[in-house]
């Protein structure tokens, strides 16, 4: 089975520009979910869908960041704008919703602000 | 809302001595469920280990863990540490019976093994 899927690997951006990140969970997963992990603040939680459905949408980020369902295999997270203080990896991930959270986690996506 | 404390930054060790990584919490929820991730340099985190039965251990890979929720904590040890667990570590809390706020992480704790 092929695990959780994102693209790119690694984005540059400016400060301002708008980014787009993509994630394909692992399939049959109802649960999907996306963290920012840098150095200081550890895994923070962005967003969480249960069956589509935005379950958790990471309170102080929700200005600038906004992630979305298109369906049950696909989500995307969108930053815009964008700002230097943004550089971090973002890690998408699944869970079969019967595991209790048990997370899959992809390679994730490192982005630098420029 | 909950919080998950871990030991601190870097541990450094010597290969062969035991490890021992602390992990306490704070939750409002009666089911806690708890959790130990892996992440090797250059990796994903992996799941490790989880736990929401109350003082029994749970052991994966040579690691064990036993959530003892009488002092909400889940420490995480091994007997005798290799290279190879050089890692990062990070100890998760969610509820059992109302999972829909997903995980919460600890900020993790940098092991470093040394020959």
């Amino acid at each position: 089975d092929a695990g959780v899927t994102q693209t790119p690997r690694h984005e540059v951006a400016e400060k301002g520009q708008t980014i787009i990140l993509k994630c394909e969970p692992v399939s049959g997963h109802n649960d999907l979910f996306w963290y920012r992990q840098t150095k200081i603040q550890g895994l923070e939680l962005l967003s969480y869908f249960r069956s589509k459905s935005l379950m958790e949408d990471g309170g102080a980020f929700k200005d600038r960041f906004k992630a979305e369902m298109l369906n049950s295999s696909f989500s995307t997270l969108k930053i815009q704008p964008t700002e230097p203080k943004d550089s971090a990896v973002y890690l998408c991930a699944s869970s079969p919703t019967a595991s209790q959270n048990t997370l899959y986690f992809g390679a994730g996506t490192r982005l630098s602000v420029l | 809302g909950d919080s998950v404390t871990q030991t601190e930054g870097l541990v450094t060790l010597t290969e062969g001595l035991p490890v021992m990584l602390n992990c306490t919490y704070q939750t409002i929820y009666s089911n806690p469920f708890l959790f130990w991730y892996v992440q090797h340099l250059n990796e994903s985190p992996r799941l490790l280990l989880k736990s929401f039965t109350d003082n029994k251990r749970t052991e994966h890979q040579g690691f064990h863990a036993t959530l003892h929720k009488s002092s909400s904590s889940f420490h995480l040890q091994k007997s005798s540490a290799q290279l190879s667990d050089s890692a990062l570590y990070y100890c998760a809390l969610s509820d059992r019976v109302n999972y829909a706020q997903g995980l919460t992480f600890g900020l993790g704790t940098r092991v470093s093994v040394f020959p």
